[in-house]
Formats: structure tokens, sequence, C-alpha cells
């Protein structure tokens, strides 16, 4: 079945620091979308992907839809404290949804 | 408009029984679905409803199952629990075509001991 590989699956910043991260599939996708999750709530979506090579912000994050359609990544910039959390990618294709395992931000301690 | 809400928040059921869980989409969005999420499995799609059908199905056991009514409210019921349905379900609301934005409730915190 369709899966994706979400990378890295932790990783600690710094504040001020950029992050990146990525989700890639051997599936071809017409759908990225990126999920940002607090503790103890429900994902909320942070950025939606509908055309390969597309590229696009909200404020400091910036994501975009790989050329071939099988992954995308997710750019973080200048983070600061309440950018912790956990981050999923989700891919989707045929009306079906495809999750990520998320990448879990925490705080250099 | 409001959110997405869940209830209950939390719950703690004993093995062997069985469990409702509400949820109410926001105002104007038809699909809604369920998704079960653990530490280990991460989230795991369970179905999802629209105008009071279910349009795809998980690969969860028939022990799950759900409805939607004519208000697009959602249930989703869990019988004879066991100790590895403790989980976050969460609830997801979206507009028709709108091709995977849903928006999420915060869940209900289910622990079966």
């Amino acid at each position: 079945g369709q899966q994706l590989n979400q990378s890295p699956q932790s990783m600690f910043i710094q504040e001020g620091e950029d992050v990146s991260m990525n989700c890639t599939s051997s599936s071809i996708f017409n759908t990225w979308l990126w999920y940002k999750q607090d503790p103890g709530e429900g994902p909320v979506l942070l950025i939606a992907l509908y055309k390969a090579g597309e590229l696009t912000s909200n404020g400091r994050l910036t994501a975009q839809f790989g050329i071939t359609r099988k992954d995308s990544f997710l750019n973080i910039s200048a983070s600061i404290p309440s950018d912790v959390g956990i981050y999923f990618c989700v891919g989707g294709s045929q009306g079906n949804l495809i999750f990520g395992k998320g990448t879990k931000l925490s705080v250099k301690p | 408009k409001a959110g997405v809400t869940q209830t209950p928040r939390y719950l703690i059921k004993t093995r062997g029984q069985q469990v409702t869980l509400s949820c109410s989409p926001i105002s104007g969005h038809r699909s809604v679905s369920w998704y079960q999420q653990t530490p280990g499995q991460g989230l795991q799609f369970l179905f999802e409803y629209f105008s009071e059908t279910q349009r795809n199905k998980g690969n969860f056991p028939g022990r799950f199952s759900g409805r939607q009514f004519s208000n697009s409210r959602s249930e989703m019921n869990v019988s004879t629990l066991e100790l590895g349905d403790s989980a976050l379900y969460l609830c997801a609301s979206s507009v028709e075509g709108q091709r995977g934005e849903q928006y999420f409730g915060p869940g209900t915190r289910l622990t079966v001991t």
C-alpha cells in the first residue's frame, strides 16, 4: 500500500534556527498537506499544495510540492519556542489521504 | 465559525465494554472522518462519512463502526473494547471537494483498562 517516509523523526531547535523536514514516497500524490499538532490537541492545517512544483508560504513556513509528485518539504525559518510540536505531512490521491508518522520538534535544552 | 467539537474529551473504560464518541463538524461541512492516533502507529484512518453514507473505510475490525446524522454530526462506536484500543480518537471535517483540507477536533482520549 501507499506509505510516506517522513524525516527526521525528531529534532531539537534553538530559537532563531531554520528547520527543514520532508516526506518521500514511492507513490505519486495529487495533493500534499502539512499539519502541526500541539500536545493534547488535534492537528491544525498549515499549508496545502495542489500542483507539482508549487511553492507556498504561510508566514515563516514554506512548503513545496515536489516536481516528481512523490515528495514534499516544509521549512520553518527563524524558529520560535511556539514552533515546538509534531508536524505531519499528508499525501492525497484519489480521495485517500496517507499520513506521515510525524516530525517532533523540541527545544534544545 | 465554531471549530470541530468532540465529546467527551476523556474516557476510561474497561475491557469488554463498548463506547460511543461524538463529533460535531464545522457548520457547512458535510464530510466527517475519524482517525485513531497512537504513539506506535501514528494517525490511522478509520472511516469517512458524507451525507449520512460511509464513503471510505480504513483497515479496522468490525468492532469499530460509525454513523452520520442528517445534521452532519457523527458518532463512532467501539464494541468489546480491548486494551489496544486505548488511543486518541480524532474527528475531522471538511467541505466536499477541498481535497484533503480537513479541520480536526481536539480528540477524545480513550483509556481501556
